[in-house]
């Protein structure tokens, strides 16, 4: 069964900083994978996503995230931080044949100026 | 560019009493999917929607629950007898080719039930 651990429900880093979010998965084939960012009262919006092509991936607003099969991990950075980044950060897993996606319980990044 | 959108944005309902949470997908998307968010929680998925019929649904989505997409351009999701644990944020989304694609999620509706 797909799942999808996100280690630290709050991350705070100072402006100008690395951030780095954690996504641990588990699938039992090679699966889909996504991160969707939540901005106060909005919806999902999607960062990224991997499908089996270029293990490390380059998403909107200067994120990148890198596939490590090794490590069953998809963590999401950034090299600087910047004030309007502070949202939820959900990581998503999708199995290749299966039309749901299962979330993380998300990662609420702080930014402090 | 082309969004999805979802109407009410907040719904406040007396336990017991029946919603209709309504949802515009983006046009050409053929695709429709539901997912709820309870305060605090991940997101979670209830349900998925192709060709006028329910694709796959989760536990979650019991006799209390159902989909429709009633003209060309709707898709909602009733629940029929409101519960507390019903209070959460209701999220709809859409792709045009289902598992091959991204989906796009709307804003939400959040629901609380009193």
């Amino acid at each position: 069964a797909q799942s999808v651990t996100q280690l630290g429900s709050h991350v705070s880093v100072s402006e100008g900083a690395l951030v780095l979010l954690r996504c641990n998965y588990s699938s039992s084939v090679p699966p889909y994978l996504f991160w969707y960012v939540q901005y106060p009262n909005q919806g999902l919006q999607l960062l990224l996503k991997y499908t089996s092509a270029a293990t490390l991936v380059k998403g909107i607003n200067g994120f990148e995230a890198e596939f490590k099969k090794s490590e069953t991990s998809f963590h999401l950075t950034k090299p600087s931080a910047h004030m309007s980044d502070a949202a939820e950060y959900f990581c998503a897993v999708r199995d290749p044949g299966a039309n749901n996606l299962f979330f993380g319980t998300g990662t609420r990044l702080t930014v402090i100026p | 560019e082309p969004e999805v959108t979802q109407t009410p944005s907040h719904q406040v309902t007396q336990m017991g009493q029946e919603v209709i949470l309504r949802c515009v997908p983006i046009s050409n998307h053929l695709y429709f999917y539901w997912y709820r968010q309870i305060l605090g929680q991940k997101v979670e998925f209830l349900v998925s929607f192709y060709n006028n019929e329910i694709s796959e649904k989760s536990e979650i989505f019991d006799d209390q629950f159902s989909v429709e997409r009633p003209d060309g351009s709707n898709f909602t999701l009733k629940i029929r007898s409101t519960k507390l644990e019903d209070s959460a944020m209701y999220f709809c989304a859409s792709n045009s080719r289902g598992v091959q694609e991204t989906q796009y999620f709307g804003p939400g509706t959040r629901l609380l039930v009193l």
